[in-house]
């Protein structure tokens, strides 16, 4: 059962526009969440992450918005630029010190 | 560069060989995490240890497969009479384990069974 799920598996913006990356989880237990940014034959590298505890957080162009009701988590790259063209994860976990679970990752191009 | 180092980068192995995969934690960190990554699919947690203690191995398949962090030295994920369904990226990634904490990942190996 998959417990984080990024139901689009593509993106494509323009240069200077927004990109939204939506997330949905079925685990009520999960009370951390955070995006991972994936480059082909690399390992994920951290983006953003953001506590059960908070509706928003924000880091430069990256921010992340959680609806707790709604289950469901959105990743807003502003302005985005082609050097994001990456896959981008969703993950969650419960408790300190827990596994991630990840969703499947969106493939996101930013087009010139 | 202080980051997770894994090695190798690639292990190419025969059906019934043992792979071994080795990781490096950041410095300063005690939490070490496997995950492995089927083509076409997101990261599934395998096992998250701490300095000479496995904490859960609620993802690491029953059979063939261990994982260690010794005192010293990386931890080890081993897979033993190796199949071709074990062909994957395996990732590692650690943590410093205060309180909630972000993962970070090494670059991958990516096994191949022929």
């Amino acid at each position: 059962d998959q417990q984080v799920k990024q139901n689009s598996p593509s993106l494509s913006v323009q240069e200077g526009r927004i990109s939204i990356l939506n997330c949905d989880y079925t685990n009520s237990m999960f009370d951390y969440f955070l995006w991972y940014k994936k480059y082909p034959a690399e390992g994920p590298t951290f983006l953003i992450s953001i506590s059960s505890i908070k509706d928003k957080n924000e880091d430069g162009r990256f921010t992340v918005f959680l609806n707790k009701s709604a289950k469901h988590l959105s990743l807003h790259i502003v302005p985005s630029q082609p050097g994001d063209s990456a896959v981008y994860f969703c993950a969650a976990s419960t408790g300190a010190n827990s596994k991630l679970t990840f969703g499947k990752g969106i493939t996101l191009s930013v087009r010139p | 560069n202080a980051g997770v180092m894994q090695n190798p980068r690639h292990l190419v192995r025969r059906r019934g060989q043992e792979a071994r995969l080795r990781c490096s934690p950041m410095k300063g960190h005690s939490h070490v995490y496997w995950y492995r990554q089927l083509p076409e699919e997101g990261l599934k947690f395998m096992v998250y240890l701490q300095k000479e203690n496995i904490i859960d191995e609620s993802g690491m398949p029953k059979e063939r497969f261990s994982a260690e962090f010794p005192k010293e030295g990386p931890s080890i994920l081993r897979i033993q009479q190796v199949v071709r369904g074990d062909s994957a990226a395996y990732f590692c990634a650690s943590s410093h384990g205060v309180s909630y904490n972000e993962q970070f990942f090494g670059p991958g190996t990516r096994l191949t069974v022929l």
